[in-house]
């Protein structure tokens, strides 16, 4: 089955840092990914649709220049949190699906983001 | 606006019990795809079955299968002889042809030895 890799798991960074998650989509092309948001005991929140080769399309409410995502390729998006404050510390997965219309998502394992 | 939404926050039942989960959309339109998806402790999103809006057969996968009531938009997730790995919490998924997934707050399912 398709299958997403997602790394790292877990990170935990002093307040201020970068911090850069990849998500790859192992045998398929993925012309579009997806990053969610997770709060304990919440549903996933989506921040960004990421398109291959374009700009990313953000949700509202979510800041472009805090959150960056990359789709340089049809097997990879990277999401970038920039100067992370404890704030921004929660559960980030991604999804990717083929081109095909109703094909399902599939997810990354997710990434622990913890602040200090 | 296209919605999603689950009734029931939590919800426990006994091993080998059947137990049902509800689950409410509304979208105007006609093309769309319906999913249920696990997220066990561990966090993975683990897709349990899908339903394709314009089938009138209801979608099964082994001990789990819904009840697709597109009149009423209604799709229920019923799991059959129910065991302990299926504690997880469980979210219904709606798809368009905007490509973006809506879910509901999801339910949670614990299931009691």
């Amino acid at each position: 089955g398709a299958v997403v890799s997602q790394h790292p798991s877990w990170v935990i960074c002093k307040s201020g840092t970068s911090v850069k998650i990849e998500c790859r989509s192992l045998d398929f092309q993925a012309t579009t990914m997806f990053w969610y948001r997770q709060f304990p005991k919440q549903s996933l929140m989506l921040m960004a649709t990421s398109n291959e080769g374009s700009k990313a399309t953000y949700e509202q409410g979510v800041e472009k220049d805090k959150f960056l995502i990359n789709h340089a390729s049809l097997t990879l998006s990277t999401l970038t949190v920039t100067s992370a404050h404890p704030e921004d510390s929660s559960f980030y997965i991604c999804s990717a699906r083929n081109r095909v219309f109703g094909q399902p998502q599939h997810f990354g394992d997710g990434t622990r983001l913890s602040i200090l | 606006a296209q919605t999603v939404t689950q009734s029931q926050p939590e919800m426990s039942v006994q091993e080998a019990e059947t137990v049902t989960l509800s689950c409410t959309y509304d979208t105007s339109e006609s093309n769309y795809y319906l999913f249920w998806y696990k997220q066990p402790p561990s966090r993975q999103m683990i897709l349990v079955i899908r339903q394709e809006a314009y089938k009138q057969q209801n979608a099964t996968e082994n001990r789990f299968s819904v009840n697709f009531q597109k009149a009423a938009k209604s799709f229920s997730l019923k799991i059959s002889d129910s065991q302990l790995g299926d504690t997880a919490m469980y979210f219904c998924a709606l798809t368009t042809r905007d490509d973006k997934i809506i879910f509901g707050k999801g339910t949670r399912l614990h299931i009691l030895p």
